[in-house]
């Protein structure tokens, strides 16, 4: 299985740029999506094919990559994105996640 | 709109078998897939298996052997059926579809399944 590797959490202060990164062990193509997700809620798709912007989502939010290595980049940071961010890939089967990325804002 | 929904047992015994419902509207089982995902409390996601819009399923395969996922599609209903349960198969369940290769799109609410004798 194409396992994904995520750095385990981040703490950014308001109105900064951060960049989440995702790192896949074998090729995905562009085939990597985004999702937030707060406590208690389902995941929410944030940017799916690496970057595209999911309906209703801030522009705030954009992804970049193809192949091994991608980049979730949020910016500017506000206060409502205190969330875990998990990768997902579909170009191999069986999809996988990432162990997800915790924004924390200071 | 597309609104999918998880049902079943909140608390299962060790060693029992977990049956969920995935109730799903605003789209047609016979053209799009409908997976199950699951997050044990504090950790991430494992994709469990899935539902094909043609009716072909696929799952995990370390979950293969205790698996299964089956439809009505006269109920719009996915149901997934997974035997010998243990304490750390405790956590949310999802079932979610997704749209072709882009990622699932939409997600049900999750329905949190204990298992504790």
């Amino acid at each position: 299985d194409t396992v994904l590797t995520q750095s385990p959490a981040l703490a950014v202060s308001p109105g900064e740029r951060v960049s989440i990164s995702c790192r896949a062990s074998e090729g995905v193509n562009s085939y990597m999506h985004w999702y937030q997700q707060k406590p208690g809620q389902q995941p929410k798709l944030l940017i799916y094919k690496a970057s595209n912007l999911a309906s209703g989502v801030p522009a705030r939010f954009s992804g970049s990559g193809s192949g091994t290595d991608f980049t979730l980049t949020i910016d500017p940071v506000e206060a409502d994105d205190t969330a875990t961010y998990f990768c997902q890939q579909s170009w191999n089967d069986p999809p996988t996640f990432g162990a997800g990325t915790k924004l924390e804002l200071k | 709109q597309v609104q999918l929904k998880e049902s079943g047992p909140g608390l299962v015994q060790p060693s029992q078998t977990l049956s969920l419902t995935c109730t799903v509207s605003g789209f047609s089982l016979t053209s799009y897939n409908v997976h199950w995902v699951r997050q044990p409390p504090g950790k991430g996601l494992e994709w469990m298996g899935r539902m094909r819009y043609n009716g072909d399923t696929s799952y995990n395969s370390a979950l293969k052997s205790r698996l299964s996922i089956s439809r009505d599609t006269s109920k719009n209903q996915v149901f997934l059926k997974m035997n010998s349960l243990q304490t750390d198969d405790t956590g949310t369940y999802y079932c979610t579809r997704d749209r072709g290769s882009w990622g699932f799109a939409y997600w049900g609410q999750g329905t949190l399944v204990t298992v504790s004798s």
